[in-house]
């Protein structure tokens, strides 16, 4: 069964400091999407990407974070200079384009990157 | 009013019961309506779409009251492995933002 893949699996980072969070999404898949979920919190969106451009943000997805996909492959989240509340897990997700029919989709997840910020 | 309401349990249920969640939502534009499954510290997994006319796979059964802007999850049969968290996912037409409830929460004892 196709995977999102997520690298690291854990990320241990100083306040301040820049992070890159790296996904490969499923090879057929053309959406994009970044989800964070604070420990004990709903699962929350932050962007989707769509034909090499945002498509999608959330309020959370201020200028301290950027999606890009650098190649054929990969679609990376970086956080500029991370903050305490950044601590979260941050999940991947890829998806089809929807078509005509209900529910015509669903997202495929990744494992997630757990970041801590100390 | 939140945009996706779940009750959090947790529900704690007998194996071999029969187990029903709801979740309510407050757009009445939105369009898609998933059930997904997450365990703990884990990606969530799609566990079901939510049709329209109710669909079942197998021991679930996912139904869908526009009118009432609510879904359900029944699950029969209950399973140990059945214990996780079920999230509950709204999408709306020209988005494919996905609005996630805080889940319901299942434990299945021996």
């Amino acid at each position: 069964e196709p995977e999102v893949t997520q690298t690291p699996s854990h990320q241990v980072t100083q306040m301040g400091q820049e992070v890159i969070l790296r996904c490969v999404p499923i090879s057929n898949h053309l959406y994009f999407y970044w989800y964070r979920q604070i420990l004990g919190q709903k699962v929350e969106f932050l962007v989707s990407f769509y034909n090499n451009e945002i498509s999608e943000k959330s309020e959370i997805f201020d200028d301290q974070f950027s999606v890009e996909r650098p190649d054929g492959s990969n679609f990376t989240l970086k956080i500029r200079s991370t903050k305490l509340e950044d601590s979260a897990m941050y999940f991947c997700a890829s998806s089809q384009p929807r078509d005509r029919s209900e529910n015509a989709y669903g997202y495929t997840f990744g494992s997630g990157t757990r970041l801590t910020v100390v | 009013r939140k945009e996706v309401e779940q009750d959090p349990g947790p529900f704690n249920v007998p194996e071999g019961a029969t187990v029903a969640f709801n979740c309510t939502y407050s757009n009445s534009a939105s369009q898609s309506f998933f059930w997904y499954r997450q365990d703990c510290r884990k990606e969530p997994k799609l566990l079901m779409s939510v049709y329209s006319s109710g669909n079942e796979d197998g021991r679930f059964t996912a139904q869908l009251n526009r009118a009432s802007q609510y879904i359900s999850l029944l699950i029969r049969d209950s399973k140990l492995s059945d214990s996780a968290t079920y999230l509950c996912v709204v999408t709306t037409s020209g988005t494919y933002k996905y609005i996630f409830g805080t889940g319901t929460r299942l434990k299945v004892l021996a």
